[in-house]
């Protein structure tokens, strides 16, 4: 089955500076989702990226999509100590594959104030 | 706005013994997935439906079983309960199959089961 692997597993950075997370997957896909996970909490969705798609943009968040290198990049500007967090990619496989999105490893944000 | 309510949000069980999850999916969401979350570890899907019936099938053990009832609201039985069931079970709703579009999930608080 079709995995997001994100990277790095974690990133610490200081308040004020970007967050670039990376996502890599490895079937085709008719989207791409990022989520947002505080500590023991539920999955928020965040943005959806389409398979047509480039870049999107959301408040303080990029997302980037390169079907042809199966990777996705989530940008977080300005970062805020709230944003701590993790973070996952999620994907659904085109050609009506599981109804479930498959999520990937994460990465765990820290905001240092 | 209502949320993706499920219950309980702990439970602690002996080994051997059988948990029953509960979820109720925000209004008008006619489909209901259900997830697994180990210690550090991403989610893993276990099971759908749509429209009261199974959608599509995860990573669920044979141990577990899981409905959506008339009112949409969903069940997850585990029985036979194992050290390794010790997770965060998390349920997401969608208006319709995820399969035939581009849907968000909304998900629940989860429900957190300790096994003993």
């Amino acid at each position: 089955s079709q995995q997001g692997e994100e990277d790095p597993q974690a990133l610490s950075i200081q308040e004020g500076e970007n967050a670039t997370m990376n996502c890599s997957y490895k079937t085709s896909i008719n989207n791409l989702q990022w989520y947002r996970q505080n500590s023991g909490r539920g999955l928020v969705h965040l943005i959806l990226i389409r398979s047509n798609e480039r870049e999107k943009h959301s408040g303080r968040l990029r997302v980037t999509l390169d079907t042809s290198k199966k990777s996705s990049s989530l940008l977080i500007t300005a970062s805020r100590a709230a944003d701590t967090a993790s973070y996952f990619c999620a994907t659904y496989n085109s050609g009506g594959g599981a109804d479930g999105l498959t999520f990937g490893k994460g990465t765990h944000l820290i905001i240092q104030p | 706005a209502a949320g993706v309510i499920q219950s309980p949000r702990h439970l602690i069980k002996e080994k051997r013994e059988t948990a029953t999850l509960k979820c109720y999916p925000i209004p008008r969401h006619d489909t209901v997935y259900w997830y697994q979350q180990g210690p550090g570890q991403d989610p893993q899907f276990l099971i759908s439906f749509y429209e009261k019936m199974q959608s599509d099938k995860g990573s669920i053990p044979d141990r577990f079983s899981a409905q959506q009832f008339s009112d949409y609201h969903s069940e997850l039985n585990m029985s036979s309960l194992e050290l390794g069931d010790s997770a965060l079970y998390f349920c997401a709703s969608s208006a319709g199959a995820a399969r035939l579009g581009a849907n968000v999930l909304t998900f629940g608080a989860g429900s957190r089961l300790t096994v003993l």
